[in-house]
Formats: C-alpha cells, sequence, structure tokens
C-alpha cells in the first residue's frame, strides 16, 4: 500500500526540547517536502529536498533542521531556536517531471503532526 | 516573489448548486496547476490536476485553465454536504517549487 507516513500523530514538546518529526515514504519518489501550517493558513515550506544527501531551505527554515540519508526517508528537527512551534507539519513527495511526463509532477501529502507546546 | 490568491471565503451555496473557486497567479512560466482539498485537522488531498488551457473534467469537478490570464477555476457541479472544506489552489513554476495560495472554505448548506 503505497503512501507517505507520518509519525507521531500530535507530539508536545517541553521548553527547550528539540523534537522529530518522521516522514516516510514508499512512492520511489525523489523530492520530499515539509510544510507547516497554522490555524486559518495556507502551507509554508520549511525545508525539501530533490535527492539524497542534498536539502535547501524554503521560506521559514530558521529553527528547523532536517537529513535526507535514504530516499524513502526525511525527518524534520524542531529546535529550541522554534520559540512558536505550535502547528500542523505536513509532510509531502513528488516525483518530478518534464515535458512528457509533467503528470508525474504531482505532490502527495502524509496524513500530517500537530505539534503543540507543553 | 511568486503569489497564488485565493479569496478567503467562506463560500456558501447551497446543496445541489455549482461552486466556483478561483485562483491567480503571478508566475507567467507556471506549467502545472492543482487543486486539493483539506477537511478540518486533516492533509490536505490532490482532486484536479490541469497542465494546458481549458476545461478537464473529473465526475462532478471541472477544472478551468487560462494561462494568459493566469486563471485557474474548480467548478463543483450538485454540491454536497461532503464538499464543505478548503480548497488549496497550487501552481508550480517549472523547475521550481510548488506554491500554495491561502485556501478558500467552502460550505454546502443542506
Amino acid at each position: 500500500d503505497g503512501g507517505i507516513t507520518q509519525s507521531p500523530k500530535y507530539l508536545f514538546r517541553k521548553e527547550g526540547q528539540n523534537v522529530t518529526l518522521s516522514c516516510e515514504q514508499n512512492l520511489n519518489h525523489d523530492a520530499m517536502y515539509w510544510y507547516r501550517q497554522d490555524p486559518g493558513q495556507g502551507l509554508r515550506l520549511i525545508y525539501y529536498s530533490q535527492i539524497v544527501n542534498d536539502f535547501q531551505k524554503g521560506d521559514i527554515a530558521e529553527g528547523y533542521s532536517v537529513s535526507r540519508e535514504k530516499k524513502e526517508s526525511f525527518p524534520l528537527t524542531v529546535t529550541s531556536a522554534q520559540k512558536n512551534p505550535t502547528a500542523f507539519y505536513l509532510c509531502a513527495s513528488s516525483s518530478e517531471g518534464q515535458g512528457a511526463s509533467l503528470t508525474k509532477t504531482i505532490q502527495y501529502f502524509g496524513a500530517g503532526t500537530r505539534l503543540s507546546v507543553l | 516573489q511568486k503569489e497564488v490568491e485565493q479569496n478567503s471565503g467562506p463560500l456558501s451555496v447551497p446543496e445541489g448548486a455549482i461552486a466556483s473557486l478561483n485562483c491567480t497567479y503571478s508566475d507567467r512560466g507556471s506549467q502545472s496547476f492543482f487543486w486539493y482539498r483539506q477537511y478540518s485537522g486533516k492533509s490536505p488531498e490532490l482532486i484536479m490536476s490541469i497542465y494546458s488551457n481549458g476545461d478537464k473534467e473529473d465526475g462532478r469537478f471541472t477544472a478551468q485553465l487560462n494561462k494568459a490570464s493566469q486563471y485557474v477555476s474548480l467548478l463543483i457541479r450538485d454540491s454536497q454536504p461532503s464538499d464543505s472544506a478548503t480548497y488549496l489552489c497550487a501552481v508550480k513554476p517549472g523547475g521550481q517549487n510548488f506554491v500554495f495560495g491561502p485556501g478558500t472554505r467552502l460550505s454546502v448548506l443542506p
């Protein structure tokens, strides 16, 4: 059953603590993304990765870190430097295509992780 | 900065009516266009993709693209209460990341 798995579904962070959100995909997609969504707001890009061992900052990378050691996995760490981490975090993946393969350029989402501060 | 704009709503329509959702984008180099539906507390799910000018129909949904006007729309025919959700427009400029609009909240009234 192909898809994107995010865990945990709910996560609580204490003051000064780093927490890691897991994202695993078995779609054989090259690109993976992390978004943050605040209540009533759109999606904001935190980090993205087009290939293994390479990733780029998005629009709101401060206070976050990622790694891409395997094609299937793209974990996100919310560090203590992120002062307002309460949000809904979404992981996505896509298979990049050009020209006749444009139909492959679709982004799919995991179920999300809801992070709150204790 | 590349932008995607949508009316935030809420857009309210009676059950059985046609709901029309609109989206404009700023980057003329955009090649791929998507509509996602997001129920409250859930993640976005893809409902339509469109890549060339004109209409694309899938069941009760029709996506319309006009690249000259930089405009993409989604029509939902025979709207049902289960269609009540936030609809996100997403645009992908060639070789660049997806850009999402803020979403339009649709409410279908029984």
